[in-house]
C-alpha cells in the first residue's frame, strides 16, 4: 500500500542553523505530497505542496522539491527560529483519493 | 474565523465507559474526517465521510463509530472503551479530495483506565 517514510526525531538545531527532514513515499501512481506542521497544543495546519514531479514548494522560508526519481520530498529551511519549534509530517494523496497518507511525524526542537 | 471545532478538548473513560466526541466546521466542507494520534505512528484514519449521509472506513475502524447526520458535524463515537483507545484524535474537513489541505481541530486528548 500507500506509505511515507520520515527521518526519525527529535531534531534539535540551534537558532539560525540549516534545516533538512527527510521524506520518502512509496506509491503506485504519482501522488500529490504536503507537509502539515503541528504547533504545541494544536491541530496539524498545510504548511506546503506539490503536485507534480519537479514541483517546489515553499512557505513560510520552507521549501521541499518533489523528486519523482528518488520518491522523496525533503523539507529545507536556511536558517530555523525558536517558533519554528514543532513537529512536522510529511504527507501524500492522489487527485481522486479521498483522504492522506502520512508519515510517523518528526519533532523539531530549535534552541536559543 | 471558528474553523473546524472539537468538544471536548480532555476526557477520561473507564474501560467499557461510552462517549461521543462531536466535530463542527463552519466552513461548508463536504469532506470530513477523523484521525488518531498516537507517539511514533502519526495520524492514522479511522473514518471518513464525503458528504451529509455518508460514512466510509479508515485505517484502523475497529472499536469506533461514526454519523454525519448534518454537512456541518460528523461524530465519533466509542460504544465501550479500551485502553488501547488513549490517544489524541484529531477531526479534519477539506472542500473536496485530493489536492484540498485539510484543516484541523486542535484535538481532544482522551484518556481510558
Amino acid at each position: 500500500g500507500d506509505s511515507v517514510t520520515q527521518m526519525e526525531g527529535p531534531v534539535t538545531l540551534s537558532e539560525e542553523a540549516f534545516l533538512t527532514i527527510n521524506c520518502t513515499y512509496t506509491a503506485t501512481g504519482y501522488p500529490s505530497l504536503f507537509w502539515y506542521v503541528q504547533y504545541p497544543g494544536e491541530g496539524l495546519q498545510l504548511l506546503l505542496k506539490a503536485t507534480k514531479a519537479d514541483d517546489k514548494g515553499s512557505n513560510k522560508g520552507f521549501e521541499a522539491t518533489y523528486r519523482k526519481e528518488t520518491t522523496s520530498f525533503h523539507l529545507e529551511k536556511g536558517s530555523v527560529q525558536v517558533s519554528d519549534s514543532a513537529v512536522y509530517f510529511c504527507a501524500l494523496s492522489f487527485i481522486y483519493g479521498n483522504k492522506l497518507v502520512f508519515g510517523a511525524g518528526t519533532i523539531l526542537r530549535v534552541k536559543s | 474565523n471558528a474553523g473546524v471545532t472539537q468538544t471536548p478538548k480532555f476526557r477520561v473513560l473507564k474501560t467499557g465507559q461510552s462517549m461521543t466526541l462531536l466535530c463542527a466546521q463552519d466552513m461548508n466542507h463536504e469532506y470530513m474526517y477523523w484521525y488518531r494520534q498516537d507517539p511514533g505512528m502519526g495520524l492514522r484514519l479511522i473514518h471518513y465521510s464525503v458528504g451529509e449521509g455518508t460514512t466510509a472506513k479508515g485505517e484502523v475502524p475497529d472499536g469506533y463509530n461514526v454519523s454525519r447526520l448534518k454537512k456541518q458535524n460528523f461524530l465519533l463515537g466509542l460504544e465501550s472503551a479500551a485502553p488501547s483507545q488513549t490517544s489524541v484524535y484529531f477531526c479534519a474537513s477539506s472542500y473536496e479530495a485530493g489536492l484540498s489541505p485539510l484543516h484541523f481541530g486542535n484535538g481532544t486528548r482522551l484518556t481510558v483506565t
